[in-house]
C-alpha cells in the first residue's frame, strides 16, 4: 500500500542546534513529497516539495529537506532550530491522481517539534 | 494562510443539526478541497473539485456534502448523517490539476457536536 510515515511522534531539540524531522514514503512510481507546518489551531503552510531535480530541496523559514530514492526517505532539516520553530510538522506523499487531475495526497500523522531555550 | 479564510473559526451545534462551513478563496484557483484532521491523525480528504460545477467524493464523504457554484467558494455541510463530526475541518487550493502544484491551506474550521 502506498503511504507515509512519521515514525517520531515528537522530536525535542535546543534552541541554536540542527534539527531533523524524519519521514519515509511507500508509493509506486516516482514520489512527489511535501513538507507543511502548522501552528496550533491553524491551517497547515506550506514549507517545500520534492518533484524531480536535486535531492536537497530548500523551503521556506530556513528549512530544507533531502531526498534519499535508496532509503525512501524525505528528511525535514534545519541548520538552527528557533523556539519559534514549535510546531507540528506533516510529510505528505503523493499517492494517485484525482479525478480531473491533482494530487490525491496522504498525510503522515505529524510530529510535534519542540524547540527549548 | 494566503488569501483562504474558513469561517466561522469555532462551531458549535447540537446532534441531529446540518451546518455548512465556508471557504472562500481568492487566489484564482481552479482546485479546492475539504479534508479533515483528527489529533493523531493525518489530515483525510472529503470532498474536491477541479472545476465550477463539479466535485467529486473523497476518502471519507459519507455523511457530508459540498457545492461548487462560484470558482471562489466550495462550502462543506457535515449533515446529521454523519457518525462523529467534532473534528478540525480545513480547506485547501490548488492553482490547476497539474501534480507539481502544492495546496494551500485555510486557517480551518473547529467543529463540536454535542
Amino acid at each position: 500500500a502506498q503511504s507515509v510515515a512519521q515514525p517520531e511522534d515528537q522530536v525535542n531539540v535546543a534552541e541554536g542546534n540542527p534539527l531533523t524531522v524524519k519521514c519515509t514514503y511507500s508509493v509506486s512510481g516516482n514520489p512527489y513529497l511535501f513538507w507543511y507546518v502548522q501552528y496550533p489551531n491553524r491551517g497547515l503552510q506550506f514549507l517545500l516539495k520534492y518533484i524531480t531535480g536535486d535531492n536537497l530541496v530548500k523551503g521556506s523559514y530556513g528549512f530544507e529537506a533531502e531526498f534519499n530514492k535508496s532509503q525512501t526517505s524525505f528528511h525535514l532539516k534545519k541548520p538552527s532550530a528557533l523556539v519559534s520553530d514549535s510546531a507540528l510538522y506533516f510529510c505528505a506523499v503523493r499517492v494517485g491522481i484525482l479525478t480531473g487531475g491533482g494530487n490525491k495526497l496522504t498525510f503522515g500523522t505529524g510530529t510535534q517539534l519542540k524547540v527549548e531555550l | 494562510d494566503g488569501g483562504i479564510t474558513q469561517s466561522p473559526k469555532y462551531l458549535f451545534r447540537k446532534e441531529g443539526q446540518n451546518v455548512t462551513l465556508s471557504c472562500e478563496q481568492n487566489l484564482n484557483h481552479d482546485a479546492m478541497y475539504w479534508y479533515r484532521q483528527d489529533p493523531g491523525q493525518g489530515l483525510r480528504l472529503i470532498y474536491y473539485s477541479q472545476i465550477v460545477n463539479d466535485f467529486q467524493k473523497g476518502d471519507i464523504a459519507e455523511g457530508y456534502s459540498v457545492s461548487r457554484e462560484k470558482k471562489e467558494s466550495f462550502p462543506l455541510t457535515v449533515t446529521s448523517a454523519q457518525k462523529n463530526p467534532t473534528a478540525f475541518y480545513l480547506c485547501a487550493s490548488s492553482i490547476s490539476s497539474g501534480v507539481s502544484y502544492e495546496q494551500y491551506f485555510g486557517p480551518g474550521t473547529r467543529l463540536t457536536v454535542t
